[in-house]
């Protein structure tokens, strides 16, 4: 979805190295969010926000981090990549006015190695 | 939790209805059911969600029985553009509840079209 943007959209880096994934959105949503996928499996929920004062950990935050800069930017930053982070990773917003709040807006996806 | 149980794989022809069953025994009254579409190398996209009976839009229909402790998409005269995973969720996205359950995706089910 144009509207949610993500950059950048691959990204080749060594085991150790501190990494930056940002996500942008012009959709006016609350909630972000961000997922990683591994190859053949479903999305992983890492961090979730539902406005900026407000995020949460999801399924596998550990070895990641986010900042919510401001309504429409939420980073995710790899501390430490380490080659297991080597995945696909999207950025998604949602409306808590749907029903549900469940209708979310997925970006183009990053794709990241980890050497 | 609630968890979801899909068929991993699914094969049709063109012009066929496709119906994918989801199994959710350990739904929650509040757990509304979504279904999302995802191609390769793409972010997930909304096709449907529904609470309860049936809901249908331009490109399915969501049956839900009575008891809610399953649902089936049903997709219309399949094209070869519809080969693609599909996700069953389950849950709700709000502060109130475990947002965790909404934002769980499971393997899906892969549906092969064929010409």
């Amino acid at each position: 979805d144009a509207d949610v943007t993500q950059t950048p959209r691959n990204r080749i880096t060594k085991t150790g190295k501190r990494i930056m994934l940002e996500c942008s959105q012009t959709k006016g949503h609350d909630r972000m969010y961000w997922y990683r996928q591994d190859p053949g499996l479903g999305l992983q929920l890492i961090y979730y926000s539902f406005d900026v004062k407000d995020i949460n950990k999801g399924e596998i935050s550990d070895g990641y981090s986010v900042s919510r800069q401001a309504q429409a930017k939420f980073s995710l930053s790899l501390e430490s990549a380490i080659p297991n982070q080597t995945a696909l990773y999207f950025c998604a917003t949602s409306d808590p006015d749907g029903a549900g709040g469940s209708e979310q807006f997925f970006g183009p996806g990053t794709r990241l190695t980890v050497l | 939790l609630a968890k979801t149980t899909q068929p991993i794989s699914m094969d049709s022809y063109e012009g066929q209805e496709v119906n994918i069953t989801c199994s959710h025994n350990n739904i929650a009254t509040n757990d509304y059911i979504t279904w999302y579409q995802q191609f390769p190398s793409q972010g997930p996209r909304f096709i449907i969600q529904g609470y309860k009976t049936k809901v249908t839009n331009e490109v399915a229909s969501l049956f839900i029985p009575a008891d809610r402790k399953s649902s089936t998409l049903s997709l219309p005269r399949v094209s070869l553009s519809d080969t693609a995973v599909y996700y069953c969720l389950v849950g709700v996205i709000s502060p109130f509840y475990n947002a965790g359950n909404m934002l769980t995706f499971g393997g899906g089910t892969r549906l092969m079209v064929k010409p």
